[in-house]
């Protein structure tokens, strides 16, 4: 399996700021990465898909980056519909892994 | 534009089997661009990938269940349903159905997805 190593676990920040979640992958995996938000009794909904694409109406201030075993989704700019949990995927391997998520609350 | 419901208990008895229906509306299950998913995330850990069925009806599944799981399609409903046997407490989770983009290789994602329905083992 690949293990997606996602970090930090939990995130404080203010309406305004711009934050950065990480996920590294137990191998490389080319740029195929995607990134979720969950948010409590609503459907998860996706943000950005091939490591930097970004998904059909989704704000820009949502950004993603990297490629091998390193990628990063930036926030910028933070609104308080964005605190929420995030998730990392990846779709190289065909047994789909996530990462552990990631808690944004606000400060 | 696609829309993804749940249905089914949210109790089930240990040894027991689970059972969740997913119905979409707005698009066409009957097509090979997309796959037909479930995702589960039991309380206070990460997403798990439970299985993949396509529209063909075959099926493709994550190991660690694979001895538990049975994934099916009724493209005349526009339904697609999971059953899992034997259920444990361990297998308390939020369950969620996703559509899958097939897109060249390894370029798909999950999206859009249902509601989740939370399903708890107990007796």
């Amino acid at each position: 399996d690949i293990q997606m190593t996602q970090s930090p676990s939990s995130l404080s920040a203010s309406v305004g700021d711009s934050v950065t979640i990480t996920c590294r992958a137990s191998q490389t995996i080319s740029g195929y990465v995607n990134w979720y938000q969950l948010k409590p009794g609503k459907a998860p909904k996706l943000l950005i898909y091939a490591a930097s694409r970004l998904q059909s109406g989704v704000p820009s201030r949502f950004s993603g980056s990297g490629s091998g075993t390193h990628f990063t989704l930036t926030i910028s700019s933070l609104q308080p519909e964005d605190f929420a949990t995030y998730f990392c995927q990846q779709s190289y391997s065909t047994l789909y892994t996530f990462g552990q998520g990631t808690n944004l609350e606000i400060k | 534009q696609v829309q993804l419901q749940q249905s089914g208990p949210g109790l089930v008895k240990p040894s027991e089997t689970l059972s969740l229906t997913c119905t979409v509306s707005g698009g066409s299950i009957n097509t090979d661009i997309y796959y037909w998913n479930w995702i589960r995330q039991p309380p206070g850990k990460g997403l798990e990938w439970i299985g993949t069925v396509y529209y063909s009806g075959s099926t493709h599944y994550n190991p660690s269940l694979k001895s538990r799981l049975t994934m099916y399609i009724d493209r005349s409903k526009s339904q697609f349903s999971l059953r899992l046997s034997s259920v444990t407490a361990a297998d308390t989770a939020v369950y969620y159905c996703a559509r899958q983009y097939a897109g060249t290789g390894a370029l798909n994602w999950f999206d859009p997805w249902g509601q989740g329905t939370l399903v708890t083992v107990s007796s």
